[in-house]
């Protein structure tokens, strides 16, 4: 069975910090699909990346970058200098390779405090 | 493309009473799916389908239906409504199942008193 682990509940930083939010995923396939999203207090969910089981490059996207380690099956998420505006719920997902059993974590909430 | 959208926003439902949330998407995907999310919980997948006529169940189809008559339209159907099914009910669509992200509609937040 497929399973996503965020083990950080709640997190709390000072605005400019950085901040790096663990995800751990269990799978038996070989091609897989991990990805994040973002949910802000509006409620709504947010894409940020998607990630295949075969592409380990780190990916940097202005001040957010992935770190994806199949060795310790881990992907986590790195905000840099973060700011309020960040203050959202973020949830890790896997999904296998033909897209069954898409799988969210329980999520991590982050604030970020002025 | 107003993408993935949800009605109702809100709803207050008592138990034993039955509704349909309705999702429609514009951007011609292929695969649909409704999730609930419970407060403080992840999502949870409820139905998903990978095209008009086809459905299937995912996590927590119990207390559910749905329907998928046309690419556009993935209604999901509450019979019975109960207190456990209180949740934010997603739907979302992708145009390959798995292997791309799933864009979301804005969510109906349903109570069952």
């Amino acid at each position: 069975a497929q399973k996503v682990t965020q083990a950080q509940t709640e997190i709390s930083v000072v605005e400019k910090e950085d901040v790096t939010l663990d995800c751990v995923y269990e799978t038996r396939d070989t091609t897989y699909y991990l990805f994040w999203y973002k949910q802000p207090p509006s409620g709504e969910l947010v894409f940020l990346i998607r990630r295949n089981s075969f592409d380990e490059q780190n990916e940097i996207s202005g001040r957010y970058s992935w770190n994806f380690q199949k060795s310790t099956s881990s992907f986590n998420f790195t905000i840099t200098a973060s700011q309020v505006v960040d203050s959202a719920v973020y949830f890790c997902a896997l999904s296998g390779g033909y897209g069954q059993n898409f799988v969210f974590g329980p999520g991590t909430r982050l604030s970020v405090l002025p | 493309n107003a993408g993935v959208t949800q009605t109702p926003k809100f709803r207050i439902l008592k138990i034993g009473q039955s509704m349909t949330l309705q999702c429609t998407q514009d951007m011609n995907h292929n695969y649909m799916y409704w999730y609930r999310q419970d407060p403080g919980m992840g999502l949870k997948l409820i139905y998903y389908s990978v095209g008009a006529g086809i459905t299937d169940k995912g996590e927590v189809p119990n207390g559910y239906n749905v329907s998928r008559s046309t690419t556009e339209d993935f209604p999901l159907r509450l019979e019975l409504a109960a207190p456990s099914q209180t949740s934010v009910y997603f739907c979302a669509s992708s145009p390959l199942m798995g292997t791309y992200e799933q864009y979301f509609g804005p969510g109906t937040r349903l109570t069952v008193t």
